[in-house]
């Protein structure tokens, strides 16, 4: 049972234009969500991060958005750069037992910035 | 501040043989965990470890096994390694926050 799920395998967009990659969850319980970028033969590295008690979160050219009700997030890059052009991966975890637990992770979207 | 490292890169072993393979994570931070990445199953929880106790356990048989020294550097082992457990080996580091920040990985290829 997936419990992070990212449904679109891949998204191509144009530079200089938005991207927009989304992720539902199925968990009410997490209480923190994460994006990551990879590339390929190298670990994940970390982007930006929201509270479940936010519905926005910016950095930079890096917006995530929370939608609690929907247990849906997006991540959006404006403007897009073709060094953008990886892997993304959501994550989710909950904190329980005294320490934030595990993080979930989704299958990943692979981002294409055209120039 | 230096960033998660992970020894060795890359690793092949055969079938039934044992691995071993080293995490030191991020300076000051107490909480490692590990993951394994396949093709097929995605990024997948092995084990967190803080102050030398494991805290928790993803589901993984118990081939499958770490541990965590005082300095906070961790290891975790593969015994009678199969075909299928050929992946990339990812640690993670985290510090007061619930962010985890990954190392490089290790690349097992298992023949």
């Amino acid at each position: 049972d997936q419990q992070v799920k990212q449904n679109s395998p891949s998204l191509s967009v144009q530079e200089g234009r938005i991207s927009i990659l989304n992720c539902d969850y199925t968990n009410s319980m997490f209480d923190y969500f994460l994006w990551y970028k990879k590339y390929p033969a190298e670990g994940p590295t970390f982007l930006i991060s929201i509270s479940s008690i936010k519905d926005k979160n910016e950095d930079g050219r890096f917006t995530v958005f929370l939608n609690k009700s929907a247990k849906h997030l997006s991540l959006h890059i404006v403007p897009s750069q073709p060094g953008d052009s990886a892997v993304y991966f959501c994550a989710a975890s909950y904190y329980y037992g005294g320490s934030q637990g595990n993080l979930i992770f989704g299958k990943g979207t692979k981002l294409s910035v055209k120039p | 501040k230096a960033g998660v490292t992970q020894t060795p890169r890359y690793l092949i072993k055969t079938r039934g043989q044992q691995v071993t393979l080293s995490c030191s994570p991020i300076s000051g931070h107490r909480s490692v965990s590990w993951y394994q990445q396949t093709p097929g199953q995605g990024l997948q929880f092995l084990f967190e470890y803080f102050s030398e106790t494991q805290r928790n356990k993803g589901n993984f048989p118990g081939r499958f096994s770490g541990r965590q020294f005082s300095n906070s550097r961790s290891e975790m082992n593969v015994s009678t390694l199969e075909l299928g457990d050929s992946a990339l080996y990812l640690c993670a580091s985290s510090g007061r926050g619930p962010e985890q920040f990954f190392g490089p990985g290790t690349r097992l290829t298992v023949l």
